[in-house]
């Protein structure tokens, strides 16, 4: 499978403690993208980086939220300090670069504060 | 205002008519258009892709973009009951390279 790839696909942690997600992005793709998708919402974007450059990040993105692509290839978001707040599926996506932008989402990290 | 604003739906329709899904923003230096089918519990796939204004085909699908109004839309021919999700809107805007969604509209296609 080429496609995007994430780990784990659920995490159930208990308030005040960190997580970690992983992302593989297409093989190819330079570009790489974290958004954060709550229940009956549409996702919203967290940070993005090309290569292993981060070139922006949301102001959604608290001092709790650290992400890294260290070699420009998978990336990690960490989130510490868990809250009840950050409970939702956190969605990572790849591309190419270049007109038209199109991102490819992989299958997702659900996420769960207890 | 919402930067992308889709109707939440439900929009329903029998099987084999078709679907449009409506979709308007804000920002006018937006560069690129997305629609994105997500099933319940699953991520966005991507389905179709628009820059030009006009009309771009490719199978059932057809989006179309006006720019002049700010509107973007997706038919879906020939619906089908698999055709049920949420279908997620999405713009690049030109001076960046992340995706704004709308909340999505939900489609059922009923047998």
């Amino acid at each position: 499978d080429t496609g995007v790839s994430q780990d784990p696909r659920h995490k159930i942690t208990k308030r005040g403690q960190n997580v970690t997600f992983r992302c593989d992005p297409i093989s190819e793709h330079n570009r790489l993208y974290w958004y954060r998708q709550t229940l009956g919402q549409g996702p919203e974007f967290l940070t993005y980086f090309q290569n292993e450059a981060q070139l922006e990040k949301s102001r959604l993105l608290s001092d709790r939220f650290s992400a890294e692509r260290p070699k420009g290839s998978f990336s990690t978001l960490e989130i510490q300090r868990t809250e009840q707040g950050d409970s939702a599926m956190y969605l990572c996506a790849s591309s190419s670069g270049g007109m038209p932008y199109e991102q490819y989402f992989g299958p997702g990290t659900r996420l769960t504060v207890t | 205002q919402k930067e992308v604003e889709q109707n939440s739906g439900p929009l329903s329709v029998p099987e084999g008519a078709i679907a449009s899904l409506n979709c308007t923003y804000s920002d006018r230096g937006s560069q690129s258009f997305f629609w994105y089918r997500q099933y319940s519990g699953k991520s966005p796939e991507l389905i179709m892709f628009i820059y030009s204004n006009g009309d771009k085909e490719d199978g059932r699908f057809t989006a179309q973009l006006n720019k002049a109004s700010q509107y973007v839309s997706l038919l879906i021919r020939d619906s089908q009951p698999s055709d049920s999700a949420t279908y997620l809107c999405a713009v690049i805007k030109w001076a960046g390279n992340m995706l704004t969604f709308g909340g999505g509209t939900r489609l059922m296609v009923k047998p």
